[in-house]
């Protein structure tokens, strides 16, 4: 089993749509949770970072976790077409110990 | 702030040669840098943490003696491939984290993508 599962889909949306991207992880010790977006050919760039559970919102991202059942999720807001790209989960159990990555979720935005 | 660049973007080589990528933090120094590698339709895998004036720390299953990583200054790591076989192709990210922020707060480079004939 993966430590952090995660859908590749491809998902794609209409353009304005809310987009739920999720995923799920087995490390008890995971604490901190990252979402990180990754265009194709480049390299992943931080979205967002939350600590234990519960929910944080940035602009058009939200993201919440529940550490109880060891899910975490990405809501993007009015969905555009630049938010077309990767999303990586990510998840480790603090300070420099390994970032453990799922295996990415690739959205298309359609105008 | 928080730049991370990567030299070069891309690189072909011949099998049994040697690549070198170097990772450098632009605008901040970094103590500790991080080496992945992906391949297609394949999540991130830490490869290596490089350390400042110390030896790298690698992951298990990589090979420390065909990925060479020197350290050599807070804003420079450099990943050697030695002798690179086919199977090496691979798109490779570095990443740091600047003083200040969470050892997790990763922010990465560009990557380099390597292709071996």
């Amino acid at each position: 089993q993966k430590e952090v599962e995660q859908d590749p889909g491809p998902l794609s949306v209409p353009e304005g749509a809310i987009v739920s991207l999720n995923c799920t992880y087995s490390n008890s010790a995971f604490q901190y949770f990252m979402w990180y977006r990754q265009y194709s050919r480049k390299g992943p760039e931080l979205l967002m970072y939350t600590y234990s559970s519960g929910n944080k919102e940035d602009g058009r991202f939200t993201a919440q976790v529940d550490k109880s059942s060891k899910y975490i999720s990405l809501f993007i807001r009015d969905s555009q077409p630049s938010d077309s790209a990767t999303y990586l989960c990510a998840g480790n159990s603090g300070g420099y110990q390994k970032v453990t990555f799922g295996i990415g979720t690739k959205l298309q935005v359609i105008p | 702030g928080a730049v991370v660049s990567q030299h070069p973007s891309r690189v072909i080589c011949k099998s049994g040669t040697s690549v070198k990528i170097e990772c450098r933090s632009l605008d901040f120094q970094a103590t500790t840098m991080f080496w992945y590698r992906q391949f297609p339709k394949q999540s991130l895998m830490l490869m290596a943490t490089s350390n400042e004036g110390s030896k790298a720390t690698y992951e298990q299953g990589v090979e420390k003696d065909k990925f060479l990583i020197n350290h050599a200054s807070l804003t420079l790591s450099t990943l050697t491939v030695t002798s690179a076989h086919p199977e090496d192709s691979s798109f490779y990210i570095c990443s740091a984290t600047p003083p200040g922020r969470r050892g997790d707060e990763q922010f990465f480079g560009p990557g380099t993508r390597l292709t071996v004939l």
